[in-house]
Parts: C-alpha cells; structure tokens; sequence
C-alpha cells in the first residue's frame, strides 16, 4: 500500500543543535513531496515542497529537505534550531488518485526545543 | 485572501448523538479535503470532492459519517450516530486542481464523544 513513515515521532533538542526527521514514503509514481508544521494552536502550514529539479530544496525559517529518490526519502534539516521551532512536523505526498491527487501525510514528529 | 475556516472548533457530545461539522474552503478552490487526526497517530484522509462531486471516500469509517459539499463551496461533515472511537480532530483542506498545489488547512474542530 501506498504510504508515508516518519521515523522519529518524539525529538527533543537544545537550540542550536542540529536537526534532521526522516521520511519515507512508498510509491513508484511521480511523486511531489511536501512538510507542513503546525505550532502550538496555530493550523498545519506549509514548510517546503518538491516537484522537480534541483533535489535540495530550501523552505521558510531556514529548513531544507532532500529528496533522495534512490532511498525514497525526503528528510527535513535545519543546522541550528531555535526555540521558536518547537512544533510538529509532518512529512506528505500527493498521491494521484482517479485523476486527482490526495495529500497523504505520515504519523508526524513532534519537536521540542528547549533554549 | 481569507483562508480555509472551520467550525466549531471545539465540540464535546454524548454517545449517540448527532454533530455536524463545517469547512469553507478558500474561494476558487475545487478540491477539499477531510482527514481525521486521533491523538498521537497519523492524519488520516477521509474523504476528497471536486467542486461538488465526491471523488475518493475510502477513507470514511462506515455508514455513520455523511459528508456533503452544497454547490461546490462549503463542506459539511456529519456524525450520526456518534460512538466513543469518532474521538479526534478533524481537519479539513482546500487545495487547487494540481498534483503540486499544497494544501491549505483549517484550524481543526476538535471533537469528543463521551
């Protein structure tokens, strides 16, 4: 079955340590990969997002992610986190379905940054 | 531009009871989503309409959730009767006709059946 997994479900870091959340996701197709983040009490928003071309792709508040497509990955990096990161991370794939595509997310990290 | 906006956002009710929950979508957009999220597990995709039509409900649980979208515009997400396991949030998303449109979503309404 077609699907999105998150490795790493709970991360707890100090600021400025370094950051990467895994993903992976199974589907041979044509794949546009995303990350959303939803901070405490806010919605789900966009962080970054793939279709094609260069395979590292930078998003907002200095997050990147890289789309290794011999792995199936599309893990998320950040080199120095701050507080203001703590949050939860979701990893998602449009999968076509009948024509359309459907987002498809995985289970989700939550972040923790103490400062 | 307002954004996708749900309602209510909180809502706790009896077992057996009916709740209806609501999504607009941010105008222009066809494709709206609903995805369930129970607390600490993945958001699960229930159901997606273009315009008014429903294209995939695999993901609805059984015959007791009817989602309707009147005329293309807001979505309505209804639970009849409802059961302890509906416990969740319920998200819903709109997004443009395009397989690398993001998609925008609402705040959640937070449901609890006790």
């Amino acid at each position: 079955a077609q699907s999105v997994s998150q490795h790493n479900h709970h991360v707890i870091l100090s600021e400025a340590a370094s950051l990467e959340l895994g993903c992976n996701y199974s589907y041979g197709g044509t794949v546009n990969l995303f990350w959303y983040v939803q901070y405490p009490g806010q919605h789900l928003q966009l962080l970054l997002k793939y279709f094609s071309g260069d395979p590292l792709v930078k998003g907002i508040k200095g997050f990147e992610a890289e789309f290794i497509k011999s792995k199936f990955s599309f893990n998320l990096r950040k080199p120095s986190v701050q507080w203001s990161d703590t949050a939860e991370y979701f990893c998602a794939v449009n999968l076509a379905s009948g024509g359309s595509y459907i987002p498809t997310f995985g289970r989700g990290t939550s972040l923790i940054v103490h400062p | 531009e307002a954004g996708v906006t749900q309602f209510p956002s909180h809502s706790v009710i009896e077992k057996g009871q009916t709740v209806t929950l609501r999504c607009d979508p941010i105008s222009g957009h066809d494709n709206l989503y609903w995805y369930r999220r129970v607390m600490g597990k993945e958001i699960k995709f229930l159901l997606h309409f273009v315009k008014e039509s429903k294209q995939d409900e695999s993901g609805m649980p059984n015959n007791r959730f009817l989602a309707e979208r009147t005329g293309g515009t807001y979505s309505t997400l209804k639970v009849q009767p409802a059961e302890l396991e509906d416990s969740g949030v319920y998200f819903c998303a709109s997004s443009q006709h395009s397989g690398t449109a993001e998609a925008f979503f609402g705040q959640g309404t937070r449901l609890t059946v006790v």
